[in-house]
């Protein structure tokens, strides 16, 4: 697609609710990241794939975040039992890899009541 | 790991001055500099971007300079306008990792 895409946009999850964001990477794209990103602060890194491995998740705050890419494009970030902590805007970016510049998507805004 | 900085956390300036955010990193591996513009609501977009090979990179009134020696790297901004109000975000990676580090932002407020 022309950009990153992600979805759904706004999602209102109540405590203990499991939720699952989506990221649409840009087509060829190696390389899929994950940001959290609090009101009023800078994107979090969360987890990294290349294709399909994911190389780096050290940045995932709980085993309650999970993420996956089985196929290399599509990517899934799974929270099990949402807390309020985790409300946040959760940021998908791809890459071309190499340290090419990211291309955000527009994030899925996660409230937990 | 990796760890940024990032100052000032606000910055108001006037119609046509110039602007400065200076940033630090701590990993002398990191060896890609982008900058991110992030306006109300909406995602971060690439402004500028400068590797460890370089020293300056200028986009008509964007430049960016880096200090591999201090590990710093500044944004400069000249005679800026109203639509430059927004917060930036520098990053830097480098390694054995693509993943980027952020600073926490400063917020630029730019008066007609």
């Amino acid at each position: 697609g022309a950009g990153v895409s992600q979805s759904p946009r706004y999602k209102v999850a109540k405590r203990g609710q499991d939720v699952a964001l989506r990221c649409d990477p840009i087509s060829g794209h190696v390389s899929l990241f994950w940001y959290q990103q609090a009101l009023g602060q800078g994107p979090e890194f969360l987890t990294y794939f290349q294709n399909e491995a994911q190389l780096d998740k050290s940045g995932l705050p709980s085993d309650r975040f999970f993420a996956e890419r089985p196929e290399g494009s599509v990517s899934t970030l799974k929270i099990q039992r949402t807390q309020q902590e985790d409300s946040a805007v959760y940021l998908c970016a791809s890459s071309i890899g190499g340290w090419g510049g990211y291309t955000f998507g527009s994030g899925t805004r996660l409230t937990v009541v | 790991g990796e760890n940024v900085e990032q100052h000032p956390s606000t910055l108001s300036v006037q119609e046509g001055d110039s602007a400065v955010i200076k940033c630090t990193y701590s990993d002398s591996a990191s060896n890609y500099f982008p900058w991110y513009k992030q306006e109300l609501g909406k995602r971060p977009q690439l402004i500028i971007d400068i590797r460890s090979n370089v020293g300056e990179k200028k986009d008509q009134r964007i430049a960016v300079t880096l200090n591999k020696t201090a590990k710093h790297f500044s944004l400069h901004i000249t005679e800026t306008q109203p639509e430059d109000s927004a917060v930036y975000f520098c990053a830097a990676s480098g390694g054995n990792t693509d993943k980027l580090i952020f600073g926490t932002g400063t917020r630029l407020q730019v008066f007609p």
